[in-house]
């Protein structure tokens, strides 16, 4: 069935360190794919987001890559800040069918230390 | 603005009393849905809608009804809540090509079943 599986947290980083979040999908079709950012206390916000393999998004400096071949679209930071402390969440979304449907990770927490 | 707007921001309720959490979007858009968030589970949709009138299951949708009489609402209703529907709710809407896009997500409401 369709799914996202990301890396377990709490991720616990040093200001100005690289970040990796790892995510990788199962999905009928070729879906989009998406990354979101909740803030403590917040909803959620759209971050980046790619609709078709190799595809770059990017924000923020925050990038992640369409990798079709590895049904992977990890989050990468070269340089992360205490700002960017938070819940990040892989998602993907299908095309047609089940359109309406978002499939979310159970979402990585970030914390970040000056 | 545009903008995804739910109410209220946080309900404390007792089990067995029906209640309404109100959905409204100002983007003319044709998909609204709602999803819960819980710790460890990330978010699960439980309705969505496509258009006026035509609505559908989620994940997880036993315990609630939804309906969508106009474009702009999509009301989401527990007719005898119970403790286990204590969590985090969210609406969300996308244009028809949601896929492109995305959900844009309201600020969330925060249920607590006793």
């Amino acid at each position: 069935g369709n799914s996202v599986t990301q890396m377990e947290g709490p991720v616990t980083l040093s200001e100005e360190a690289f970040l990796t979040i790892n995510c990788t999908y199962t999905a009928t079709g070729y879906p989009s794919l998406f990354w979101y950012v909740q803030y403590p206390g917040e909803g959620l916000q759209l971050l980046l987001k790619a609709t078709k393999a190799d595809d770059k998004g990017s924000n923020k400096g925050f990038e992640a890559t369409y990798r079709k071949e590895t049904t992977s679209f990890h989050l990468e930071k070269g340089s992360v800040q205490v700002s960017d402390s938070a819940v990040y969440f892989c998602a993907h979304m299908n095309y047609g069918g089940s359109q309406g449907n978002l499939i979310f990770g159970k979402g990585t927490k970030l914390s970040v230390k000056p | 603005e545009a903008q995804v707007t739910q109410n209220p921001r946080y309900l404390i309720t007792v089990t067995g009393k029906k209640l309404t959490v109100t959905c409204s979007q100002n983007m003319n858009h044709e998909y609204m849905s709602w999803y819960r968030q819980d710790p460890g589970l990330g978010l699960r949709q439980i309705y969505y809608s496509m258009n006026v009138e035509v609505t559908d299951k989620g994940d997880v949708p036993e315990g609630y009804k939804v309906s969508r009489k106009e474009k702009r609402n999509f009301p989401l209703i527990l007719e005898s809540p119970s403790p286990n529907q204590t969590s985090l709710y969210f609406c969300a809407s996308t244009p028809r090509e949601g896929a492109n896009y995305g959900y844009t997500f309201g600020s969330g409401t925060r249920l607590t079943v006793v």
